[in-house]
């Protein structure tokens, strides 16, 4: 079965400075899917990227950009020039390709608390 | 309006009880899926289904029971409630064609007293 790791329950960053979450997995599958979600307080699960392991190239969306390296089935998000709409939790989650099977595996989060 | 909406948002009830909570959608998607979220332990699925006659059993599925009554409504059960079944409870939709995303509701907050 797949696991999701985050070994971060909690980070903190200053505002405008960049943080860096940590994520690595296991499978055995070639061919998924990596997520992140960010929960607010308004419980709200909002996707932040997404990545297909079949793409080398690092996923970016704004701010926000990830570092994954297949072969040591990390997946780090990292947040540049933090703000305080950043403070959440942050979930990573693994999916595997469309199919039967398809469904979402999530780790348990991490705080990240953004500070003046 | 919202895409996927659960209701009740927020319910407090009694251990024994049976509980229902609602999901629809108004996304045409034909997947769905019920997850439980507690403090330390992310989310983790019940059940989910693909299509109206298909359901399927998540990794805590034991205590809950579903219905698909149509491709829109996902419905999850809480037979006989017990306290640990307190968590936050979240329903979410997928569709194969669209970039693999899960479509989150709001969440209901469940509390089993």
């Amino acid at each position: 079965a797949q696991t999701v790791t985050q070994s971060q329950p909690e980070m903190s960053v200053q505002e405008a400075e960049t943080v860096t979450l940590s994520c690595t997995y296991d499978t055995s599958e070639s061919d998924y899917y990596l997520f992140w979600y960010k929960q607010p307080p308004s419980r709200q699960m909002i996707l932040v990227i997404r990545q297909e392991a079949y793409k080398q190239q690092n996923a970016t969306e704004n701010r926000f950009s990830v570092n994954f390296q297949k072969a040591a089935k990390s997946f780090s998000l990292k947040i540049s020039d933090s703000q305080l709409g950043d403070a959440a939790m942050y979930f990573c989650a693994y999916r595997t390709p469309t199919g039967t099977a398809s469904k979402l595996t999530f780790g348990t989060g991490t705080r990240l608390q953004v500070t003046l | 309006d919202a895409d996927v909406t659960q209701t009740p948002r927020n319910r407090i009830t009694k251990t024994g009880k049976r509980i229902m909570l609602e999901c629809s959608q108004t996304k045409g998607h034909d997947r769905m899926y019920w997850y439980r979220q507690d403090p330390g332990l992310g989310l983790r699925l019940i059940y989910y289904s693909f299509d109206v006659k298909d359901i399927n059993k998540g990794e805590i599925s034991d205590g809950y029971s579903v219905s698909r009554q149509a491709q829109a409504k996902f419905s999850l059960s809480l037979e006989s409630a017990i306290p640990n079944q307190t968590a936050l409870y979240f329903c979410a939709t997928s569709d194969l064609y669209e970039n693999n995303e899960q479509f989150f509701g709001p969440g209901t907050r469940l509390t089993v007293l």
